[in-house]
């Protein structure tokens, strides 16, 4: 079946810096999402990615359709106290109704 | 996007007792999910939940454990039945909307604790 790789697991940062991270997938997809979660909460939508190559921003955040159609990636700049939290991608492969969940990227923000 | 609401948000559970988790829409959708997320752990979808039909259950979960309704487009109810503790988790409902269908919205979940 399908499978994401999301990495890395966990990042501890400086308030200020600039995170990626990045999910890969053993199959081609034709939707990417990423998340964000906090404790004891849903998560909640980021960014939605359609298309390949596709290049979308939220304010600070950044994410990319890979070429490949197998990856993406989510970059937040000038982190903040407020971006701790673990993110996940998701993933729906061509004729697949499953959406499928990275192992999530746990974010700590040291200020 | 979606307006979800769940209910109860918390619950601290008896085992071997039963729970329902209710999910309101704001709209009518077509598709309607449920996930598991245990304590530290990623997303697993248990089932999907038709309108008019059979909820269609992933492996691993079934229906004498997870019984699903889904009376109407825009309300559906999850059932966690005969609880143990490994069944403690946030209990997610989800909406498929936008481009095809294709983005998931979540609500804020239900994190059930059984002692």
């Amino acid at each position: 079946g399908q499978q994401l790789n999301q990495s890395p697991q966990s990042m501890f940062i400086q308030e200020g810096e600039d995170v990626s991270m990045n999910c890969t997938s053993s199959s081609i997809f034709n939707t990417w999402l990423w998340y964000k979660q906090d404790p004891g909460e849903g998560p909640v939508l980021l960014i939605a990615l359609y298309k390949a190559g596709e290049l979308t921003s939220n304010g600070r955040l950044t994410a990319q359709f890979g070429i490949t159609r197998k990856d993406s990636f989510l970059n937040i700049s000038a982190s903040i106290p407020s971006d701790v939290g673990i993110y996940f991608c998701a993933g729906r492969g061509q004729g697949a109704q499953k959406l499928v969940f990275g192992q999530g990227t746990r974010l700590t923000i040291n200020p | 996007s979606a307006v979800i609401s769940q209910k109860p948000s918390r619950d601290i559970c008896q085992r071997g007792t039963s729970l329902t988790i209710q999910c309101q829409v704001d709209s009518q959708v077509t598709m309607m999910f449920w996930y598991r997320q245990q304590p530290g752990q990623s997303l697993t979808l248990i089932a999907t939940a038709n309108q008019g039909s059979e909820a269609t259950y992933e492996s691993g979960f079934v229906i004498d454990k997870f019984p699903i309704s889904r009376p109407n487009l825009t309300f559906s109810t999850l059932t966690v039945s005969n609880m143990s503790p490994e069944d403690s988790s946030i209990y997610l409902c989800s909406v498929a909307r936008g481009y095809s269908g294709n983005t998931i919205y979540f609500g804020e979940g239900s994190w059930l604790t059984v002692v």
